[in-house]
């Protein structure tokens, strides 16, 4: 089936500095959603987009809704060891299947 | 608060010794999900009930069953758990299918 692609796979970084993943599928997709999971617990629901284009923040975190409906981003800014964990996006095709991504997992070095 | 909640957190059982794991959710979603993840992979889905209808994944094994006996709980059943078993167990819970989909913090299984 459908599998969406993160990019990187990891990622180790200083405290403060900013942090960009990605996201990208063969299909389109009507929404796109970013989760973080820390060791141990349970995906926690970060941002949700619904239409091309669309860029939508939660604090200093930013995700977008790629124009062609194939791919999502990521960022992160002024990055803190608590941000340290694996993010995952997701996301519904036009055929309503859900399918999470590969992850991406972030080291924060204080 | 806990929305969607799993119990236990941390199980552990023997090989071929039965297990359930429980998962019971306060948003009166009518799309209740159970997903299986090994270390630092994706959530990969077994099952999922819309409401009281179960839907199977086509790779999910047989040795893996759900019970759904009201809208706040549903169940996972591990007949017969082998040593590839051995993983964290999410529960996950939608208004309706393709909705964003709310997790609980997992159950982590051990099979000795």
């Amino acid at each position: 089936g459908q599998q969406l692609n993160q990019s990187p796979q990891s990622m180790f970084i200083q405290e403060g500095e900013d942090v960009s993943m990605n996201c990208t599928s063969s299909s389109i997709f009507n929404t796109w959603l970013w989760y973080k999971q820390e060791p141990g617990e349970g995906p926690v629901l970060l941002i949700a987009l619904y239409k091309a284009g669309e860029l939508t923040s939660n604090g200093r975190l930013t995700a977008q809704f790629g124009i062609t409906r194939k791919d999502s981003f990521l960022n992160i800014s002024a990055s803190i060891p608590s941000d340290v964990g694996i993010y995952f996006c997701a996301g519904e095709d036009t055929g309503n299947q859900f399918y999470f991504g590969t992850g991406t997992s972030l080291t924060v070095i204080p | 608060d806990a929305m969607v909640i799993q119990n236990p957190r941390y199980q552990v059982t023997q090989f071929g010794k039965p297990v359930t794991l429980s998962c019971s959710q306060t948003l009166n979603h009518n799309v209740m999900y159970w997903y299986q993840q090994k270390s630092s992979q994706a959530p990969k889905l077994l099952f999922h009930y819309y409401d009281k209808d179960f839907n199977n994944e086509a790779d999910t094994p047989d040795n893996f069953q759900s019970r759904r006996p009201n809208t706040s709980f549903c169940f996972l059943d591990i007949r017969s758990p082998g040593l590839g078993d051995a993983a964290m167990y999410l529960c996950a819970t939608s208004k309706g299918w393709g909705n964003i989909q709310y997790f609980g913090a997992g159950t982590r299984l051990s099979v000795l």
